[in-house]
């Protein structure tokens, strides 16, 4: 158990709606990273927040998605008018950062845009 | 930009067979290494990691030597389960990043047969 959960799990939705995903590390996790996975590929970096402030973002991560983090806990990804290009698996990370910024992976929430 | 190369897969060994899982990067600066390993059904997991050229990861028997003459970390097992049985990610961090994300590999995927 890595300490870091996701919800949902899994989100089927149509295109042009709005899908809102959760993510919750552990308190001692100060730094949280949002990765999206599609089949075949590693993942691939989104954005990145230290406590609340969001520090970077990729160019992946249009205009159609935000990312949120407002007390430096739980962050929300939302992706607005979906497209089926956005079908994946959206990954979140956390850790304390350091040396080396270990990053434990929460399960996942696998989008499928119909 | 920095990228991983990874062997494609898929990968089938007979159980004790012995492991390698090919990874090259390429980086500006002197990253991290890292192996992430991926069993069905659940979220990406730290293998092993290597912070400085010659440094050698290990952790459940699977072992990787940071070669920076070689911009190479393959991945070694010398007996094989088929527990073992996942996706292997190889992936980088560009070291003193201001934001810690990783880059990854494409994954391979090892099935061990009994």
């Amino acid at each position: 158990d890595t300490g870091v959960s996701q919800d949902p799990r899994h989100k089927i939705t149509k295109r042009g709606q709005n899908v809102t995903f959760r993510c919750d590390p552990i308190s001692e996790h100060n730094r949280l990273y949002w990765y999206r996975q599609t089949l075949g590929q590693g993942p691939e970096f989104l954005t990145y927040f230290q406590n609340e402030a969001q520090l970077e973002k990729s160019r992946l991560l249009s205009d159609r998605f935000s990312a949120e983090r407002p007390k430096g806990s739980f962050s929300t990804l939302e992706i607005q008018r979906t497209e089926q290009g956005d079908s994946a698996m959206y990954l979140c990370a956390a850790g304390k950062g350091g040396s080396y910024n270990e990053q434990f992976f929460g399960p996942g929430t696998r989008l499928t845009v119909l | 930009g920095d990228s991983v190369t990874q062997m494609e897969g898929p990968v089938t060994l007979s159980e004790e067979a012995f492991l390698t899982i090919n990874c090259t990067y390429t980086a500006t600066g002197y990253p991290s290494l890292f192996w992430y390993v991926q069993y069905p059904g659940e979220g990406l997991q730290l293998l092993l990691k290597a912070t400085k050229a010659d440094d050698k990861g290990s952790n459940k028997g699977f072992e990787a030597t940071y070669r920076k003459e070689t911009t190479s970390f393959h991945l070694e097992k010398g007996s094989v389960q088929v527990s073992d049985s996942a996706v292997y990610f190889c992936a980088l961090m560009e070291y003193g990043g201001s934001q810690g994300n990783l880059i990854f590999g494409k994954g391979t995927k090892l099935s061990v047969k009994p």
